[in-house]
């Protein structure tokens, strides 16, 4: 079974700064999407980054990238030029041939004045 | 385009009594999913329709929770009985089609605390 794993709990940006959320994944299968969700306080849900298994490029959205090393199953997310509304949750997730999201716990970031 | 919308946002029962959660996915998506959020963690998915068949409900406590999707739009999640552990954050989610390629779309949720 696939599992993703985010092991800080929770981090603290200064505004206009960079921050980077780490996280890992356990599969067997090599074709796979792997995504970061941001839940904000009101909890709707809204997908910021997506990153296809087979694409080598690294996927790129205004000032949100990622870092995916596949060899090493990691997927992490950077803000750049954080903003006070970034503050959220944020939740990495995978999904494979069954089509099935598996989120991690997630993340709970501050953005500081 | 109207978003996902689900009723109601918040709901109180006691334990042991039933409860009803509506979904209205956007026009057009093929595919609908549950997911059950408690507090702290992550979401999980409980079912998965894709038009008005069930594609996985492995996770699903079907002793207590059922889920119909009629006429492939609208769909229901239901609990009877409830217990003190199913409450939680319900996200309903719908997207074009099964698949990463299609992005989910996430509704408000429905807040259910069981006393």
């Amino acid at each position: 079974a696939q599992t993703v794993t985010q092991s800080q709990p929770e981090m603290s940006v200064q505004e206009a700064e960079t921050v980077t959320l780490s996280c890992t994944y356990d599969t067997s299968e090599s074709d796979y999407y792997l995504f970061w969700y941001k839940q904000p306080p009101s909890r709707q849900m809204i997908l910021v980054i997506r990153q296809e298994a087979y694409k080598q490029q690294n996927a790129t959205e205004n000032r949100f990238s990622v870092n995916f090393q596949k060899a090493a199953k990691s997927f992490s997310l950077k803000i750049s030029d954080s903003q006070l509304g970034d503050a959220a949750m944020y939740f990495c997730a995978y999904t494979g041939a069954n089509s099935k999201l598996t989120f991690g716990k997630g993340i709970t970031l501050s953005v500081r004045p | 385009e109207a978003g996902v919308a689900q009723s109601p946002r918040y709901k109180i029962i006691e334990k042991r009594q039933s409860v009803a959660f509506w979904c209205n996915p956007i026009s057009g998506h093929a595919t609908l999913y549950w997911y059950q959020q408690i507090l702290g963690q992550g979401p999980k998915l409980l079912i998965q329709f894709q038009n008005n068949g069930v594609v996985d409900d492995s996770q699903l406590p079907k002793d207590r929770f059922s889920a119909e999707r009629l006429k492939g739009v609208d769909s229901t999640l239901k609990i009877q009985p409830a217990k003190l552990e199913d409450s939680a954050v319900y996200l309903c989610a719908s997207s074009l089609g099964p698949g990463g390629s299609y992005e989910q779309y996430f509704g408000p949720g429905t807040r259910l605390t069981v006393t």
